[in-house]
């Protein structure tokens, strides 16, 4: 069956704290991934998309990074939070299909 | 840059009535339009997907059309219930499956 796993559900780092969400897809090869973050009264913003490994693209400079070592994994980064980083990240893959992850609240104190 | 626009930002209605939700966009090189369901701290639930050769889909309750000369969708939900409670997400698909969100409309239905 098609899933896709996200985690941690819910995250409180300090500022400067590093950070790694990971997702994962199975039911099948080569997917279109997605990370998007939702802060507070505003949409989804697309932060990052990969077609495959090693290949990843960045809609708005920030201080995040992701990066695709495994064609279905994704991983969303950074080396030092800041507090604007805080909001709800979800991890999607998208094909004709939708799916999307459970969501990680992430809050920097 | 695409931008997807959803009105209203809020809406409260007794439960049994018809409803209308909105979503335009800017850019008509649409690959689909997809509306979603998003429950608090949650992730999002696909409810419809209209294909750009497509002018509407229905799902139970659930009505979404797509008119695309004039950069539109609109959700119906008939016969609205309490469970339908939620942020509703318009999206526009483009290339790469790529998806353009808006801010979404928060209904409440009250019982």
């Amino acid at each position: 069956s098609q899933t896709i796993h996200q985690w941690p559900a819910t995250l409180v780092q300090p500022v400067g704290s590093p950070l790694s969400l990971e997702c994962t897809v199975e039911g099948t090869s080569n997917p279109n991934l997605y990370w998007y973050r939702q802060a507070a009264g505003r949409g989804l913003q697309l932060l990052f998309y990969s077609v495959g490994i090693g290949q990843i693209s960045s809609e708005v400079p920030q201080n995040l990074s992701a990066s695709r070592p495994q064609d279905r994994q994704f991983i969303l980064s950074s080396k030092k939070l800041l507090l604007s980083d805080s909001g709800f990240y979800l991890c999607a893959w998208l094909t004709e299909k939708a799916f999307f992850g459970q969501g990680t609240r992430l809050t920097v104190v | 840059k695409q931008e997807v626009t959803q009105i209203p930002a809020a809406l409260s209605v007794p439960e049994g009535e018809n409803l209308v939700l909105n979503c335009s966009f800017t850019d008509s090189a649409i690959y689909n339009l997809q509306w979603f369901r998003q429950d608090p701290g949650k992730g999002l639930t696909s409810l419809l997907l209209i294909q750009s050769s497509q002018r509407e889909q229905t799902s139970g309750r659930l009505n979404a059309s797509l008119d695309k000369s004039s950069g539109r969708s609109t959700l119906y939900i008939a016969a609205s219930q309490p469970g339908d409670s939620a942020t509703y997400l318009c999206a526009y698909g483009g290339s790469n499956y790529k998806l353009t969100f808006g801010k979404g409309t928060l209904l409440t239905v009250n019982p």
